[in-house]
C-alpha cells in the first residue's frame, strides 16, 4: 500500500518568515495530494491540494509543488502569521473510484511574533 | 453552510464495554470515510461508505469494530468489547462523490478514552 513520510516533525520560524513542509510517497498511482492545517481540539481542515496533472498549485499565502517523477510534494507558505501555528498534515490518494488517503505523520509549525 | 458533525465529543469508557460513535456528513455528501487518529500521527483509514453500502472496510482492525450507514446519510461506527489500545480520536469526513470531486471534509472527531 501507499506510504508516505513527511518532514520535518516540528518547524520554529519567526513571523515573516517562509516555512516548508516535505512530503514524500511510494506509489507512482497516487493522483491526489491535499495538505490539511489541524489546530488542537480540532479535525483536520483542507488547505490545498493538487492533482498529478499539474506541477504547481498557489492560493494567496500557500502554495504546494509536485515532483511525480521524485515522488514527492512540498507545502509552501510565506509570509508566516502566528494563525498559522498549527500541524499540518500531508497526503496521497489514487482514484478507483474513490480516494482513501494515506497521511504523513505531521509537522507542528510554530510561528513565533 | 453546516460541515461535518460528531457526536460525542468525548467519551469515556471502560474495558469491555461497548461504545457508539455519530457521524453526521454535509447534506448531500455520498461518501464517507472513518479515520482513527492516535496521539502525535496522522489519520489512518478505518473504513469507507458509499451510499449505503460499506465499499471499503479494509482499514477495521479486527472484528470488534463494525460500521453502518443504513439511510446513505448519518453512519455510526460501533465498537465491541473494547480495549485500551482503542483509545484515539476518531474523525469522521465526507465527500460530494467518489470520483473527481474527492475534497474530504472532516468533523471535529470524537476523542474515545478507554480505562
Amino acid at each position: 500500500g501507499e506510504n508516505v513520510e513527511q518532514h520535518p516533525s516540528t518547524l520554529s520560524v519567526q513571523e515573516g518568515d517562509s516555512a516548508v513542509i516535505k512530503c514524500t510517497y511510494s506509489d507512482s498511482a497516487s493522483n491526489y495530494f491535499p495538505w490539511y492545517k489541524q489546530e488542537l481540539g480540532k479535525g483536520p481542515q483542507l488547505i490545498i491540494d493538487i492533482r498529478s496533472n499539474v506541477g504547481e498549485k498557489k492560493d494567496q499565502r500557500i502554495a504546494v509543488t509536485l515532483n511525480k517523477t521524485a515522488k514527492h510534494f512540498s507545502l509552501h507558505i510565506t509570509e508566516t502569521q502566528p494563525e498559522d501555528s498549527a500541524v499540518y498534515f500531508c497526503a496521497a490518494s489514487w482514484s478507483s473510484g474513490y480516494s482513501t488517503l494515506t497521511f504523513g505523520k505531521g509537522t507542528m509549525l510554530l510561528v513565533s511574533p | 453552510g453546516a460541515g461535518v458533525s460528531q457526536t460525542p465529543s468525548n467519551k469515556v469508557t471502560e474495558k469491555g464495554k461497548y461504545v457508539e460513535l455519530r457521524c453526521d456528513p454535509i447534506s448531500g455528501h455520498t461518501a464517507l470515510y472513518w479515520y482513527r487518529q492516535s496521539l502525535g500521527q496522522g489519520p489512518e483509514f478505518l473504513i469507507y461508505f458509499q451510499g449505503t453500502g460499506a465499499a471499503d472496510d479494509s482499514g477495521l482492525p479486527n472484528d470488534r469494530f463494525f460500521a453502518v450507514r443504513p439511510e446513505g446519510s448519518v453512519s455510526t461506527l460501533k465498537i465491541q468489547r473494547t480495549e485500551r489500545g482503542d483509545s484515539a480520536v476518531y474523525l469522521c469526513a465526507s465527500s460530494r462523490a467518489a470520483g473527481e470531486l474527492r475534497e474530504q471534509y472532516f468533523g471535529p472527531g470524537t476523542r474515545l478514552t478507554v480505562t
